[in-house]
């Protein structure tokens, strides 16, 4: 099926442990991002693309890394996580600039103990 | 700096009441503003956008670039239209700066 799929879903880790969400793509939109969604604080922006090898920080980058090698993928990695890292993570694409609508991922739920 | 404010965390109506989702925004430049919804189970999706003035699913909102506000409003609320909805502003390159989000539940 064609669309945007974020995988894993679930995951649980621990403090400390390297965690990498995947984001993928078929749509070969130029823009992706990577938004959190936490209780009190809605939507938060912590990367996005606006190519292949083009990558710039959001509102809350810190503790994260991301690439994107190739159009279709842009992974989201948590280099050593912590509780406060705890969430859900959202990868959107866009198809340009300009348009302001995105389409987003079902979401993956990072539990971190 | 750029902010989107929703003052209601939940909003609770019987079905068949108007509704009104609270939206006002803060941003230096000409706003570009967007309703997102999220259904249970769904995925978070676009419902509207000001520039398309459109009406989607019944609900409508109007920019009011002097009281800087993106309210949305709905007539007659259905069960279904409970939901999440989070109030964005479009600050570059499609990056949008969302609000913490209004939870509406219509009650039968």
């Amino acid at each position: 099926d064609a669309g945007i799929t974020q995988s894993p879903r679930y995951k649980i880790t621990e403090t400390g442990r390297q965690v990498t969400l995947m984001c993928h793509q078929t749509w070969s939109h130029s823009y992706m991002f990577w938004y959190r969604q936490d209780l009190g604080h809605g939507l938060r922006l912590i990367y996005y693309s606006a190519a292949a090898d083009i990558t710039d920080k959001g509102e809350v980058p810190d503790g994260y890394v991301v690439s994107r090698s190739k159009t279709e993928n842009f992974p989201l990695t948590l280099e050593s996580a912590t509780r406060s890292q705890t969430s859900v993570y959202f990868c959107a694409s866009s198809v340009n600039a300009n348009t302001g609508e995105l389409f987003f991922g079902e979401g993956s739920r990072l539990t971190v103990l | 700096a750029q902010r989107v404010t929703q003052p209601e965390k939940l909003l609770s109506v019987f079905k068949g009441a108007p509704v009104e989702l609270k939206c006002n925004y803060s941003y230096s430049g000409s706003p570009e503003l967007f309703w997102y919804v999220q259904y249970s189970r769904q995925r978070l999706q676009l419902l509207l956008r000001h520039i398309s003035r459109e009406s989607i699913k019944g609900f409508t909102a109007d920019l009011n670039k002097g009281e800087t506000s993106f309210h949305l409003k709905k007539p007659f609320a259905q069960e279904e239209d409970s939901a999440m909805y989070y109030c964005a502003l479009n600050v570059g390159y499609s990056t949008l700066t969302f609000g913490k989000g209004t939870m509406l539940l219509v009650s039968p």
